[in-house]
């Protein structure tokens, strides 16, 4: 089976412009998550989309955004983008066989990644 | 809140000698541990997970994990290094829908 796919896998893009990451799950499962992961702050949660539905929300402002589609794929927007935001996004699938019943155990599988370089 | 700590950044060992890779956390309610492993410039790779049951984890790789509940620990170990090891390890714990890592400890398994 294949694993979670991110593209592109490297970008770079000058402050104020905007980016949208794409992310295609493992075949089968519903729920994606989406990670930042700096240096400075290591990894962090930016949000968690099961059955085109947003659950759950890190602590980021408004300018990063994202969806999920009926086939679970899921996009990351990142808009007026600043310096700080130079990062490698990992998105993450999971089974999530509850259906939506939140149980915890369910195990998270990671894509590769995106380099985004801003500047 | 949840959390998890990894108090070591970085783990020297040399090739054929069993390797501790420390984690301890703090959750409220039942604890969801996970550990993975990056590699340079890969995303994270799943090594094992204790949710429940025997707390001696078996993972990839010949990684395994010992949970102890009263020392509020999940320690990443292996009897015996490998060059190839040499890697990020994340320990984390699972809060709702999401994974809350710690900070990361480096594995440098020198020949």
């Amino acid at each position: 089976k294949a694993g979670v796919t991110q593209t592109p896998r490297y970008l770079i893009k000058t402050r104020g412009q905007q980016v949208t990451l794409s992310c295609s799950p493992i075949s089968g499962h519903r729920s994606v998550s989406w990670y930042q992961q700096t240096p400075g702050q290591g990894l962090q949660f930016l949000f968690e989309y099961f059955s085109e539905t947003q659950r759950n929300k890190g602590n980021f402002p408004g300018r990063f955004s994202g969806r999920q589609f009926s086939n679970s794929r899921s996009e990351m927007n990142v808009s007026t983008l600043e310096l700080g935001d130079s990062a490698l996004y990992l998105c993450a699938s999971s089974l999530d066989p509850s259906g939506g019943a939140f149980l915890g155990t369910d195990t998270q599988y990671f894509g590769p990644g995106t380099r985004l370089t801003v500047l | 809140a949840q959390s998890v700590a990894q108090p070591e950044d970085q783990v020297n060992v040399a090739e054929g000698n069993p390797l501790t890779v420390k984690c301890t956390y703090s959750v409220s309610g039942n604890p969801y541990l996970f550990w993975y492993v990056q590699y340079p410039n890969r995303g994270l790779q799943f090594l094992l997970k204790y949710i429940t049951g025997d707390n001696l984890v078996k993972g990839s790789y010949g990684f395994e994990a010992e949970f102890n509940k009263s020392q509020t620990s999940f320690h990443l170990k292996k009897p015996s290094a490998l060059v190839s090891d040499s890697a990020l390890y994340f320990c984390a714990v699972r809060h709702t829908d999401k994974l809350i890592f710690g900070t990361g400890t480096r594995l440098q398994v020198f020949p």
